[in-house]
């Protein structure tokens, strides 16, 4: 089956400590995003990539780093730095070349920070 | 950017047609729109995308004004497997072809028997 993974399901950190959030996705697609959601609240984009080995910071950038050295893959690393880490995350794909195409979403990762 | 605005709630009942309507008053002449649903942890769905007009598929209609400054969601027959927050969003393009898109707080739809 084609679609996107994300790891663990729920996640439990110390404050203080680095996490890695996995995303990996089998639908060719070029273009990765990585989304944060608070309760009852939409979603914000934190960073994105268009391609391997390149990606860009999105609205809330701060405290999170990630890495795009393979096609299927786009981990997201919250930092100590990162104040409120406790959230949903959300990873999504797209296919490149039309205007706006539409995006996959993965099941999520619920952070919380203990 | 652009920017939408949709209600933060609507109530509807089972069978019942389901309009929600989404303004967009600053969209761009390449933007998209695209509607998304969401339930209760896990990832938005896409439902349906449009640039003009109206387009259907076999889940939604989406309406379009010549003006495009608004659009409407139609939902025929809801269930209340239809209960789900519903993301209008326009295409913010960014250099190259992929879109970054903006998520507002939605529309929470609750459908009851």
């Amino acid at each position: 089956d084609g679609g996107i993974t994300q790891s663990p399901k729920y996640l439990f950190r110390k404050e203080g400590q680095n996490v890695t959030l996995s995303c990996e996705q089998n639908l060719n697609h070029d273009a990765m995003y990585w989304y944060r959601q608070d309760p009852g609240q939409g979603l914000r984009l934190i960073y994105y990539s268009q391609i391997v080995n390149d990606f860009q910071k999105g609205d809330i950038a701060e405290g999170y780093s990630v890495s795009r050295e393979k096609k299927e893959s786009f981990p997201l690393t919250v930092t100590s730095a990162q104040k409120n880490p406790t959230a949903f995350y959300l990873c999504a794909s797209s296919s490149s070349g039309t205007m706006n195409p539409e995006q996959f979403f993965g099941p999520g990762t619920r952070l919380t920070v203990l | 950017l652009a920017k939408t605005t949709q209600p933060i709630s609507m109530d509807s009942y089972e069978g019942q047609e389901v309009n929600i309507t989404c303004s967009h008053n600053n969209i761009a002449t390449n933007d998209y729109i695209t509607w998304y649903q969401q339930f209760p942890s896990q990832g938005p769905r896409f439902i349906i995308q449009g640039y003009k007009t109206k387009v259907t598929n076999e889940v939604a209609s989406l309406f379009i004004p010549a003006d495009r400054k608004s659009s409407t969601l139609s939902l025929p027959r809801v269930s209340l497997s239809d209960t789900a927050v519903y993301y209008c969003l326009v295409g913010d393009p960014i250099s190259g072809n992929t879109g970054k898109l903006i998520f507002g707080q939605g529309t929470t739809l609750q459908v009851k028997p």
